[in-house]
């Protein structure tokens, strides 16, 4: 069965600073993987995916995130932290193929960013 | 387009009662869903459908009901609620098929408290 660890439940960083949100999924194929965020009392939205094709993907915001087969890893990244950064993110992942869009979440990691 | 819309915002229950969560999509998505959102355990999903007249049981379906009858509604009854499941409802549409059946997008997510 398909599930996914994100390392930090809380993660704090100063504004300007590096990012780094960590994702591991366990899979016997590497499957589609995503990074949603969540801004307080809000529903989720797409930061990006993986489906195919280049291992490094980039999102809105500034936010990129790298697929290693090798490490079963999914790290989101963006090179300095902005105030409206602060969210919580959760990584997600579908299996491939099958005629449904099941998405199996990570716990979340919530995001402060300190002045 | 309105996306997707779940009503109602905010509900409170009485252990016993039974209530609908109501969700519309307008972008005729065939895949609709409904997780549940509790701290610390992310997004956990309830049920889903893959297109009108039919539904499937996802991670933690018991206590809760759904029905398709149209390709825009896919209302969450709860038949008897329990304190359990005081949470955040959020309701999900895709495409299944074509170039951007990946994206999910969510509705903005119902609270609901059991007492």
């Amino acid at each position: 069965a398909q599930s996914v660890t994100q390392l930090g439940s809380h993660v704090s960083v100063s504004e300007g600073a590096l990012v780094l949100l960590r994702c591991n999924y366990s899979s016997s194929v590497p499957p589609y993987l995503f990074w949603y965020v969540q801004y307080p009392n809000q529903g989720l939205q797409l930061l990006l995916k993986y489906t195919t094709g280049a291992t490094l993907v980039k999102g809105i915001n500034g936010f990129e995130a790298e697929f290693k087969k090798s490490e079963t890893s999914f790290h989101l990244t963006k090179p300095s932290a902005h105030m409206s950064d602060a969210a919580e993110y959760f990584c997600a992942v579908r299996h491939r193929g099958g005629a449904t869009n099941k998405l199996i979440f990570g716990t979340g990691t919530l995001l402060a960013v300190q002045p | 387009n309105a996306g997707v819309t779940q009503t109602p915002k905010f509900q409170v229950l009485k252990t016993g009662q039974s209530m609908t969560l109501q969700c519309a999509q307008d972008m005729n998505h065939e895949y609709m869903s409904w997780y549940r959102q509790d701290p610390g355990m992310g997004l956990r999903l309830i049920h889903y459908s893959v297109g009108a007249g039919i539904t499937d049981q996802g991670e933690v379906p018991n206590g809760y009901n759904v029905s398709r009858s149209t390709t825009e509604d896919f209302p969450l009854r709860l038949l008897s609620a329990a304190p359990s499941q005081t949470s955040v409802y959020f309701c999900a549409s895709s495409y299944i098929w074509g170039s951007s059946y990946n994206e999910q997008f969510f509705g903005p997510g119902t609270r609901l408290t059991v007492l």
